[in-house]
């Protein structure tokens, strides 16, 4: 079965730093996602991407944040300068179409020190 | 999108029937009903959705109430891996303009596994 890979699987950054996060959907897939928990918290939403633009966007998804799909097969989550608060498990999610949605990745442990 | 409410944990025996309430009492007639789990230490994963009939797959069911304002997802037989946590999320297909697919995680419900 098919499934959404995520790269690396454990990344520590000093505060400040940039990091990248990468993804690798699913090959017929349009939509993609990225998702963050915190430990010992819900699940967040923090941008989707279609159509080589974002559509949407939450609060946490600041300045600091950027997305893209630089060659077509790779979705990347780039932050700027890392801060204490954006260690978390960050998700990434694909689906072909808007209701079919689900496909998440295995995650992406980021410690910010 | 609607807010669902679910207990914040249950407990099943091994091999016994798990019945996983929801109740999504301000519900629209254009939400989905959508069913994720997510076992420890991995990313959120599909179980099922619907829309106003019950659902079966491989996975579980979903019996979804006449009014549509409750659902249950229906583990037939509960095995250890299937101790999770596990979401309820309404998505009203029809705001395109709004949010595009993203999905709203509340703290779910939260099932133990006993052998």
């Amino acid at each position: 079965e098919p499934e959404v890979t995520q790269t690396p699987s454990h990344q520590v950054t000093q505060m400040g730093q940039e990091v990248i996060l990468r993804c690798v959907p699913i090959s017929n897939h349009l939509y993609f996602y990225w998702y963050r928990q915190i430990l010992g918290q819900k699940v967040e939403f923090l941008v989707s991407f279609y159509n080589n633009e974002i559509s949407e966007k939450s609060e946490i998804f600041d300045d600091q944040f950027s997305v893209e799909r630089p060659d077509g097969s790779n979705f990347t989550l780039k932050i700027r300068s890392t801060k204490l608060e954006d260690s978390a498990m960050y998700f990434c999610a694909t689906g072909r179409s808007l209701l079919s949605l689900g496909y998440f990745g295995p995650g992406t442990r980021l410690t910010v020190t | 999108d609607a807010k669902t409410t679910q207990p914040n944990s249950m407990e099943s025996n091994e091999e016994e029937p798990v019945h996983l309430p929801c109740n999504h009492s301000t519900i629209s007639g254009t939400d989905y009903i959508h069913w994720y789990r997510q076992l420890p230490s991995q990313g959120p994963e599909y179980v099922i959705h619907g829309l106003t009939s019950n659902v079966n797959n491989r996975m579980a069911s979903l019996a979804i109430a006449e009014d549509r304002k409750s659902s249950t997802l229906i583990l037939h037989r509960a095995t250890l891996r299937d101790a999770a946590v596990y979401y309820c999320i309404l998505r009203d297909a029809m705001n395109y303009g709004g949010s595009q697919g993203n999905l709203i995680f509340g703290k779910g419900t939260k099932l133990s596994v006993k052998p």
